[in-house]
């Protein structure tokens, strides 16, 4: 166990739903990320939070909604998702956002995520 | 910004040889360079890592080397086990606040 948790590991929506992806960490840390993984190609951040501040948003649609109630939990809301967002989604989290510490990533396992 | 490179995409290697994944990266400033290990139905973990401040760290059968004039890194597996079988990432950023870059990973799989 890596100290953050995801739930859940699979899910399976249409395009039409709203469904919601949570990690938790208990680590201590300050900072967590959201990354899309896809078969064949780089990990892809997707947003950072800083002491719950979102820090990044790389570009991210809208039908991707971050919120990070405190340092420890941090949720992915999805919206009208379409078929090419089927991916693995990751949630990790480090000390902080800046300096040695920044680097320091760990990552839960991660949510399989098929839109049908 | 930051692009990484990372080859091969897949590879095979008897049990007991060696195992080499090369990584380039385009930024100089970058100055931190992590590899990540990713087990069948786990997230990413991080098993070595090397800052640009030495050209060599080792941990046990695990090893990266890090040329800065030419921009590229390395990880090294000696005496390969079955359950080094996973898919590894290399990873590079500048200690600021820009986001790690990974690579887009190498499959190994080592045959008993």
């Amino acid at each position: 166990e890596t100290g953050v948790t995801q739930t859940p590991r699979h899910l399976v929506m249409g395009m039409t739903n709203k469904k919601s992806l949570k990690c938790e960490q208990h680590l201590g840390h300050n900072a967590m990320y959201w990354y899309k993984q896809s078969a064949k190609k780089p990990l892809e951040l997707m947003f950072v939070y800083n002491f719950k501040e979102q820090t990044e948003n790389n570009s991210v649609p809208s039908r991707f909604s971050p919120e990070c109630p405190n340092s420890s939990h941090l949720f992915l809301h999805l919206h009208t998702l379409q078929p090419e967002d089927s991916a693995l989604y990751l949630c990790a989290s480090s000390p902080s956002t800046s300096g040695r510490a920044k680097n320091i990533q760990y990552f839960g396992a991660g949510t399989r995520l098929s839109v049908l | 910004g930051e692009n990484v490179e990372q080859h091969p995409s897949t590879l095979s290697v008897q049990e007991g040889d060696s195992a080499v994944i090369k990584c380039t990266y385009s930024d100089s400033a970058s100055n931190y360079f992590p590899w990540y290990k990713q087990e069948l139905g786990k997230g990413p973990q991080l098993i070595i890592d090397i800052r640009s401040n030495v050209g060599e760290k080792k941990d046990q059968r695990i090893a990266v080397t890090l040329n800065k004039t030419a921009k590229h890194f390395s990880l090294h597996i000696t005496e390969t086990q079955p359950e080094d079988s996973a898919v590894y990432f290399c990873a590079a950023s500048f200690t600021g606040n820009t986001p790690l870059v990974f690579g887009k990973g190498t499959r190994l799989s080592v045959i008993a």
